[in-house]
């Protein structure tokens, strides 16, 4: 299975500071197939972003991608108060499709 | 809009069978375009994909689960399934129904807690 790791496990901002969110692949996923999603307490996760960099529907522009390979990161330019939220990575270039353990973004 | 909704039981016993149903609303299960999915999450092993169904009844499962579960669909309820069998705590877990297209998720159910336990 490939596993993802993030860092940092807690990302501790304010509102208007830019968080960069970092996922790391033990294997090649490729340039496209890394998706970040995030979730709130109680809710489900929502996609952010697909294809490593492409923004899902509905999604600001302050959220943005990047990376291939094994090297891929989430960077919110500047952080609105209902960004706080665990963000996980989940990679699709291989069954079965996995996701990271997440990073908490918090006040 | 898409809407799925995830429904049965909360508790299960152990060594029995889990059964989940999710409802589509707004999207046809019938579509080419898309999978219809089961992810879990639990404290100790944070999301887990389950497996999927395509409309053609093609299934993809994720092989630690693999011998355990089965994923149907109703069409004539626009609406997919999951069983898992034998049960034990380690399945206490959130469970998802989501859509998927090209394998990430673009659409998830709000989630149903399911606690295994005598």
């Amino acid at each position: 299975d490939i596993v993802l790791t993030q860092s940092p496990g807690t990302l501790s901002l304010s509102p208007g500071e830019r968080a960069t969110l970092s996922c790391r692949a033990s294997q090649s996923v490729g340039s496209t197939y890394l998706a970040w999603y995030q979730q709130k307490p109680g809710q489900a996760p929502r996609l952010l972003i697909y294809g490593a960099s492409s923004r899902a529907i509905g999604i600001p522009d302050r959220f943005s991608g990047r990376g291939s390979g094994t090297e891929f990161s989430l960077t919110i330019s500047r952080l609105e108060p209902e960004d706080f939220a665990v963000y996980y990575c989940q990679q699709y270039e291989k069954s079965p499709f996995t996701f990271g353990p997440g990073t908490k973004v918090d006040i | 809009q898409l809407q799925l909704q995830e429904s049965g039981p909360g508790l299960v016993k152990p060594s029995e069978t889990l059964s989940l149903t999710c409802a589509v609303s707004g999207g046809t299960v019938l579509s080419a375009s898309y999978f219809w999915g089961w992810i879990r999450q639990s404290p100790g092993k944070g999301l887990e994909w389950i497996g999927s169904i395509y409309y053609t009844g093609s299934t993809y499962y994720n092989p630690s689960l693999k011998s355990r579960v089965t994923t149907s669909l109703d069409t004539s309820k626009n609406q997919f399934s999951l069983r898992l069998s034998s049960v034990t705590a380690a399945d206490t877990a959130v469970y998802y129904c989501a859509r998927s297209s090209s394998w990430y998720f673009d659409s998830w159910g709000q989630g149903t807690l399911v606690t295994v336990s005598s």
